[in-house]
């Protein structure tokens, strides 16, 4: 157990629907991390986020948002869903951002899957 | 920016026999290697990782090398048991930048 949580487990919903996703982070960690793993894209970085703010961003389609809480949860929001949104969807953290002291090792959670029909 | 390149998609060895899965990156300037495990149904998890100042770094059946002429680097895992079963990742950073994963090896051990 990495002690990075995220619910839902399962996600099942239809075309055109929003979805939100949420993530908390390990005790002590300020940085959390969305990746999407695909069949054929296999781990890509979505988005990044230090102590609330946006750090840094990876290949996030304009549907999808994110933020980090005071709490330092993280959610993640689909919207207009389509069909090749169908993925898992895993969070990370580390206690610092890359590059500083503790930056470098991110924990996963056991991830969010997201069918679409 | 970065592009990792990861061989083989699959793996098949007998158990106690070594592993090897190997990785080229192509940005000289990355410097963080981790490699991550992920088993079924599960999130990937870090299981050993190296930065670009030392060659090789060992973790009891565990070890990484790198080569930064080359720009590869590999995990080597030897006296492979049946929970050693799982699909392998290995990803690179350059400083601040984000982690880029290679497209992950099945390695299957079989009894």
């Amino acid at each position: 157990d990495s002690g990075v949580t995220q619910t839902p487990k399962h996600l099942i919903t239809a075309t055109g629907q929003r979805v939100t996703l949420r993530c908390s982070p390990r005790s002590g960690d300020l940085s959390v991390y969305w990746y999407q793993q695909s069949l054929d894209q296999g781990l890509q970085f979505l988005i990044q986020y230090y102590n609330g703010e946006e750090r840094a961003k990876g290949n996030i389609l304009e549907r999808f948002s994110a933020q980090q809480f005071p709490d330092l949860h993280s959610e993640l929001n689909l919207s207009s869903l389509e069909l090749g949104d169908s993925a898992l969807y895993f969070c990370a953290s580390s206690v610092a951002p890359p590059g500083l002291a503790g930056g470098d090792t991110q924990y996963f959670g056991p991830g969010t899957r997201l069918t679409v029909l | 920016g970065e592009n990792v390149e990861q061989h083989p998609s699959t793996l098949s060895v007998q158990e106690g026999d070594s592993a090897v899965i190997k990785c080229t990156y192509s940005d000289s300037a990355s410097n963080y290697f981790p490699w991550y495990k992920q088993e079924l149904g599960k999130g990937p998890q870090l299981i050993i990782d190296i930065r670009s100042n030392v060659g090789e770094k060992k973790d009891q059946r565990i070890a990484v090398t790198l080569n930064k002429t080359a720009k590869h680097f590999s995990l080597h895992i030897t006296e492979t048991q049946p929970e050693d079963s799982a699909v392998y990742f290995c990803a690179a950073r350059q400083g601040a930048q984000k982690l880029v994963f290679g497209q992950g090896t099945r390695l299957t051990i079989n009894p």
